[in-house]
């Protein structure tokens, strides 16, 4: 099956910094790849997503990359904030009977003031 | 435009008794996920469940626990003679038919076992 890994698992940062989170995935036939956010005691949300169509998506700060040949997709958080802190979690998908994504372990993202 | 709702939102139990989680998907969504969440870990797939089938149950352990999407109601996770093991948070997150990817998150009940 599918295995996706994810780092750093901590990641702290000044307000303003730059904040890169990686994962990197196993199977090939993957083609899409949502990134939640998950504040203390709430839902994930998705923040972000993108399929293997493309190599890049920006939404305002936040931008996606994604490297299929070395299966690997990275999210980047520009201008970071306080509220950015957060869980993030990458998944990965592939097209079949059931879209079943594989979640990544998380990566604590705190930005200090 | 409601989300996806759960509840209830926090559940105690005592050893060996039931827990039933219960899961409304959005508007015109009717494919159900359900993950289990320990503290300070990711999100762990349990089942998948379209209305009255269960599509993939892969996640889920054989014994004690099982799941439904009734034609009518929520979809509901039960677990039978709860151990303190089964303590954690479940979110159900719900998508669209027609092949769409995106899975949107309810609030999650949060379980726990004395």
């Amino acid at each position: 099956g599918e295995n996706v890994e994810q780092h750093p698992s901590t990641l702290s940062v000044q307000e303003g910094d730059s904040a890169v989170i990686k994962c990197t995935y196993s199977d090939s036939a993957s083609n899409y790849f949502p990134w939640y956010k998950q504040e203390l005691g709430k839902r994930p949300q998705l923040i972000i997503d993108i399929r293997s169509n493309v190599g890049e998506k920006k939404d305002q700060r936040i931008a996606v990359t994604l490297n299929k040949t070395a299966k690997h997709f990275s999210l980047h958080i520009t201008e970071t904030q306080p509220e950015d802190s957060a869980v993030y979690f990458c998944a990965a998908s592939k097209p079949g009977g059931s879209y079943i994504p594989t979640f990544g372990r998380g990566t604590s993202l705190i930005v200090h003031p | 435009n409601a989300g996806v709702m759960q509840n209830p939102r926090h559940l105690v139990r005592r050893r060996g008794q039931e827990a039933r989680l219960r899961c409304s998907p959005m508007k015109g969504h009717s494919h159900v996920y359900w993950y289990r969440q320990l503290p300070e870990e990711g999100l762990k797939f349990m089942v998948y469940l379209q209305k009255e089938n269960i599509i993939d149950e892969s996640g889920m352990p054989k014994e004690r626990f099982s799941a439904e999407f009734p034609k009518e109601g929520p979809s509901i996770l039960r677990i039978q003679q709860v151990v303190r093991g089964d303590s954690a948070a479940y979110f159900c997150a719900s998508s669209g038919s027609g092949g769409t990817y995106e899975q949107y998150f309810g609030p999650g009940t949060r379980l726990t076992v004395t």
